[in-house]
């Protein structure tokens, strides 16, 4: 079954620092999310992408925060000059229509490690 | 704004046995969906069932089904016959239904139930 990848799977990098979190979606979804998971907390909504463009963000997603889709394969969350408090897990999820019946499905995420 | 409450941090069942997780949540509209999400410890969050709120059976799927209360916003997840497989963290999910705003909406999530399961 496609399954969504999300590399790497653990990051550790110094507070300041940028940071790129990759994903590849399930190759025919048009649809792309990213959701955080600070430790212990629930996992809250970042951002939606669909047609080089986003259709949504949180009120997390600020100026710090970009999404972009290089290619045809990858979707890349970058961090500018991260915070301590950007360490969480971090998901990639994709679906193939916008329509809320179906599915978004899931990447097994990134550990972000701010120190 | 929608929120999603799941009351219990954590619950246990014996292998064979029912557990009932409970979630809850607010919204002032009438058209979207629920959904509980499975989460292993190999963290990929795993869909285990949906709910359309215009429906008023309750999914079902395999041993996993719902009790959906629309008017009390109460979305429980019953497992029968728990396995070991099924020792996990479960995630109550809310979704505002697309037809209305034209584009994917996000989920909106609770804070979770971490089930374990025993011999």
């Amino acid at each position: 079954e496609p399954e969504v990848t999300q590399t790497p799977s653990h990051q550790v990098t110094q507070m300041g620092q940028e940071v790129i979190l990759r994903c590849v979606p399930i190759s025919n979804h048009l649809y792309f999310y990213w959701y955080r998971q600070i430790l212990g907390q629930k996992v809250e909504f970042l951002v939606s992408f669909y047609n080089n463009e986003i259709s949504e963000k949180s009120e997390i997603f600020d100026d710090q925060f970009s999404v972009e889709r290089p290619d045809g394969s990858n979707f890349t969350l970058k961090i500018r000059s991260t915070k301590l408090e950007d360490s969480a897990m971090y998901f990639c999820a994709s679906s193939g229509t916008m329509y809320s019946n179906q599915p978004q499905h899931f990447g097994d995420g990134t550990r972000l490690s701010i120190l | 704004a929608q929120t999603v409450t799941q009351s219990q941090p954590e619950m246990s069942v014996q292998e064979a046995e029912t557990v009932t997780l409970s979630c809850t949540y607010d919204t002032s509209e009438s058209d979207y969906y629920l959904f509980w999400y499975k989460q292993p410890p190999s963290r990929q969050m795993i869909l285990v069932i949906r709910q359309e709120a215009y429906k008023q059976q309750n999914a079902t799927e395999n041993r996993f089904s719902v009790n959906f209360q629309k008017a009390a916003k109460s979305f429980s997840l019953k497992i029968s016959d728990s396995q070991l497989g099924d020792a996990a963290m479960y995630f109550c999910a809310y979704r505002t239904d697309s037809i209305n705003t034209g584009t994917a909406s996000k989920l909106t999530f609770g804070t979770g139930t971490r089930l374990q399961v025993t011999l």
